[in-house]
């Protein structure tokens, strides 16, 4: 069965302390790794697709980048505004249904930056 | 907005009460999906509609009622709920399997059951 897990599960900052949150994951025939941000009594937000190890993507403060077996969100110099919930979740080959790759979700990290 | 519109945003229904969550996408989209999230777990995914037609039921008890008018409109009927059947329930679409671009998810129906 495929495994998403994410740490910390909750992170405290202080504004501009760099950090990052981890998502390890065993599954087979990984077809990619999603990075969402989800604000309180919002949906979650699209942030970020890797595929493959070694692969890295960037986005004002966020960097993600990933391995083989797991895939890193680092914040650099975070501000308060940065603070939500952040899911990481694995598309896997075996997860296909009728075209659709489903994906499969952590429980995500809970981080907040104070000023 | 993100493109994905929930309604209503809130909802507290009793156990034998009949109700509907609405969805509505104008993104293009060809895929929309209900997910249900509850404290401290993942997201669960409860149906997947694709060109209209449901291609995953994940074990959802029959309690749960999807509907998928057409590629834009998805719909959750619920009747006879029961109290940890409260969560967020969450809408998503996607172009195919959202690889490049992801899922683009609604606000989410705060559904509360007495």
């Amino acid at each position: 069965e495929d495994q998403v897990t994410q740490s910390p599960e909750a992170l405290r900052l202080q504004e501009g302390e760099s950090s990052s949150l981890n998502c390890s994951y065993t599954v087979s025939g990984l077809r990619g790794l999603f990075w969402y941000r989800q604000d309180p009594g919002k949906g979650p937000e699209f942030l970020f697709t890797l595929y493959s190890a070694g692969e890295e993507k960037e986005k004002e403060r966020l960097k993600a980048t990933l391995t083989k077996k797991e895939s890193f969100l680092h914040i650099t110099a975070p501000k308060p505004e940065d603070s939500a919930t952040y899911l990481c979740a694995v598309q896997t080959m075996l997860g296909q249904s009728g075209g659709s790759y489903i994906p499969t979700f952590g429980r995500g990290t809970s981080l907040i930056v104070h000023p | 907005e993100t493109g994905v519109t929930q309604t209503p945003r809130h909802l507290v229904m009793g156990m034998t009460n009949k109700k509907s969550l609405k969805c509505e996408q104008h993104l293009g989209h060809n895929a929309m999906y209900w997910y249900k999230q509850s404290a401290k777990k993942p997201l669960e995914l409860m149906f997947v509609y694709n060109f209209k037609e449901q291609t995953e039921n994940n074990s959802v008890p029959s309690r749960f009622s999807p509907e998928c008018p057409n590629s834009s409109h998805l719909f959750l009927h619920l009747h006879t709920l029961q109290p940890e059947d409260s969560a967020l329930y969450l809408c998503a679409s996607s172009q195919g399997n959202g690889g490049m671009w992801g899922y683009t998810f609604g606000s989410g129906t705060r559904l509360t059951v007495v």
